[in-house]
């Protein structure tokens, strides 16, 4: 079973309107961590956001959110504004607890290529 | 600058001639960590060492070699490349392993 489904293999949206990004996950370890990495057409790895399983609140970095539903178990990604340099692939993955993840492995999904509009 | 860099940024090679893909990081961070990124794949752990006493496989550690002599640096090491490990290589490393991964730049190598 896929443990990050990411379920939009592509995306538009227009700038300056918001988007959405789904993310669902799956796990049975109490601990985990979630994360946001955009991956631009250079190829680099950009670190966005983390939500830890015990956040009591959606995490924000700038025009980032992510609409943290841990009884659904999504983690869906919030860019505000959107501007014509969000176009990339953005990658959804998770940590789960060192009890059961000795190497400290990230978890990918296949990613969503979101392209803005002018 | 806080940084991961990674050399070389491309890399085409033949079958069989050894290759080092270098990693370092100037954060001070314990942990380190290569994955490959493939299409299809996704990006899968190779190796990862949890501070330069402890360097252990990842998911996918076969065909490859890693050493963690000094903190700051974690070479990837390919003794006989083949065209299957042909991918886009990433270094990450974090303060410790439950921390925030931070990535380099990526290593495009092509294996002829």
């Amino acid at each position: 079973a896929q443990k990050i489904t990411q379920t939009q293999p592509g995306m538009f949206v227009q700038e300056k309107e918001a988007v959405t990004l789904d993310c669902t996950y799956d796990t049975s370890d109490p601990s985990y961590g979630l994360f946001w990495y955009k991956q631009p057409s250079s190829g680099e790895m950009i670190f966005l956001i983390y939500q830890g399983s015990y956040d009591q609140q959606n995490a924000t970095e700038g025009r980032y959110s992510l609409n943290f539903q841990k009884a659904r178990k999504s983690a869906n990604l919030v860019i505000s504004a959107s501007q014509l340099g969000d176009s990339a692939m953005y990658f959804c993955a998770m940590r789960e607890g060192l009890i059961y993840n000795q190497g400290g492995k990230l978890i990918f999904g296949q990613g969503t290529e979101l392209s803005v509009k002018p | 600058e806080a940084q991961v860099t990674q050399n070389p940024r491309y890399l085409i090679t033949v079958t069989g001639k050894k290759l080092t893909v270098t990693c370092s990081q100037n954060m001070n961070h314990e942990y380190m960590s290569w994955y490959r990124q493939d299409p299809g794949l996704g990006l899968r752990q190779i190796y990862y060492s949890m501070n330069v006493e402890v360097t252990d496989k990842g998911d996918v550690p076969e065909g490859y070699k890693v050493s963690r002599k000094e903190k700051r640096n974690f070479p990837l090491i390919l003794e006989s490349p083949s065209p299957n490990q042909t991918s886009l290589y990433f270094c990450a490393s974090s303060f410790i392993a439950a921390d925030t991964q931070y990535f380099g730049p990526g290593t495009r190598l092509t294996v002829l």
